[in-house]
């Protein structure tokens, strides 16, 4: 099984400021099988990222994805208020499908 | 427009058997992958298993082996978690999720609301 590891835990920024989020497999994930979720409180996971790069259908520029091999990389270029939640990573490439733990994005 | 729409929630005692379903609609429902993730009260997404509903096939997460029953009914356009017997370790919120694509390795792409499934004596 591939463990995700996500860090920070939580992440606290201001609104306008970028966020750097990381997700670290525990063994190799081709880029074309790793996903990034967010999720509010309340809410379903919605699909931002697939593929490592490719944004999902309507979400926005400011949301980019990178990486390969083990280190993949959420970032957020100029924070909304409504970007603030949890963000998991995701593994396709084998099963079972692994998510990370989560980092929580929160206000500062 | 795809939807999935998910049982209301459900409350039940230890021991008891338990199937929430997940109709989907929008799609030729036989062609996409779904799954199913478990949240836990305020803890992370956890993968438990898929099911190609044209013909069945079901994988599952080594955690969850054993411990639920994915299936399908295509004549309806429903998928299905069910438990026999359920723990108070069951309490969490279940998502059904369809795929982005016919392929299996994709990932989930259109979520259902979620069922509250709490187990209490």
């Amino acid at each position: 099984e591939i463990v995700l590891t996500q860090s920070p835990g939580t992440l606290s920024l201001s609104p306008g400021e970028r966020a750097t989020l990381s997700c670290r497999a525990s063994q190799t994930v081709s880029s074309t099988y790793l996903a990034w979720y967010q999720q509010k409180p309340g809410q379903a996971p919605r699909l931002l990222i697939y593929g490592a790069s490719s944004r999902a259908t309507g979400i926005p520029d400011r949301f980019s994805g990178s990486g390969s091999g083990t280190d993949f990389t959420l970032t957020i270029s100029r924070l909304e208020p409504e970007d603030f939640a949890v963000y998991y990573c995701q593994q396709y490439v084998s099963s079972p499908q692994t998510f990370g733990q989560g980092t929580k994005l929160e206000i500062k | 427009e795809v939807q999935l729409v998910q049982s209301g929630a459900e409350v039940k005692k230890p021991g008891e058997s338990l199937k929430i379903s997940c109709k989907g609609s929008g799609y030729t429902f036989t062609n996409y992958w779904i799954g199913w993730v478990r949240q836990m009260p305020g803890k992370g997404l956890e993968w438990m298993g898929i099911i190609h509903p044209g013909d069945s096939e079901t994988r599952y997460s080594p955690s969850f082996q054993g411990q639920v029953t994915i299936s399908a009914d295509k004549s309806i356009s429903t998928a299905y978690l069910q438990w026999s017997s359920l723990k108070a370790s069951d309490t969490a919120m279940y998502y059904c999720a369809r795929h982005r694509t016919t392929s299996s390795w994709n990932p989930p792409y259109y979520w259902g609301q979620g069922t509250l499934v709490t187990v209490s004596s």
